[in-house]
């Protein structure tokens, strides 16, 4: 079946960068581009990028770029997303999230997400 | 880009409806027909509902209903039932930054 399987969770001290991965399986990897959401504890959804992983272009949203870096490996399906400069308010899980598509027809919307991924970054 | 603004939360008796806001500008919401709805139940991740402002996905029940006025987008849960309490979020394409969710809906069965 078609999922996405991300790695486990990692504490960082603040200053650190974390690197988190996401496997996709189930669909052909580089026809559907995969984006980066992040849940702070208790708060909502936020937007961080994607990249087109048949080519590996990205695009990152204003609040991340500089401290964001999204990546791919075609050969084995997965997405990195490496987040550098950690504060202590980037404590939140980190999802990775197809975006659907049919017959090329893009869906502007999320239609597979991978489990979520805790990143804590405590002194 | 601000984020979309929902009430915080909304509720209904099992079997009745509810609906849900999502109001933006005439930079997002108003222009482009690319909003979806998200259903998140707590420690989980989000399902997408409704894709398109009132697409379903295949298997999402036609319970769910989405429809746009303006600058606001709205989700509609039709014969509530208890599985249907949890947080919903609004999401739009809104071109150059691309994307910004809403902030967010806790809705309660009673």
């Amino acid at each position: 079946q078609v999922q996405l399987v991300q790695s486990g969770a990692d504490v960082k001290k603040p200053g650190a960068s974390v690197k988190v991965s996401c496997k996709a399986s189930g669909y052909t990897f580089t026809g559907y581009y995969m984006h980066w959401v992040r849940q702070a504890p208790g708060q909502g959804l936020e937007w961080m990028g994607w990249i087109n992983p048949n080519g590996g272009g990205t695009n990152y949203a204003q609040k991340f770029r500089g401290r964001v870096t999204v990546t791919r490996d075609t050969s084995i399906s997965t997405a990195y997303m490496e987040l550098s400069g950690l504060r202590s308010d980037d404590t939140a899980v980190y999802f990775c999230a197809r975006e659907g598509d049919t017959g090329g027809s893009d869906w502007y919307a999320f239609d597979i997400w991978g489990q979520g991924t805790m990143v804590t970054v405590s002194s | 880009q601000s984020a979309l603004t929902q009430p915080p939360s909304a509720s209904g008796s099992p079997g009745q409806s509810v609906t849900i806001s999502c109001t933006g500008t005439s930079s997002d919401v108003g222009v482009y027909n690319h909003v979806s709805w998200y259903q998140q139940h707590p420690g989980k991740a989000p399902k997408l509902m409704i894709y398109e402002v009132n697409k379903r996905p295949s298997g999402v029940p036609d319970r769910f209903s989405g429809s746009k006025s303006g600058n606001t987008v709205s989700l509609t849960v039709s014969g509530l039932q208890a599985e249907d309490e949890a947080d919903y979020y609004c999401c739009s394409y809104v071109g150059a930054t691309p994307y910004v969710f809403g902030t967010g809906t806790t809705v309660t069965v009673l």
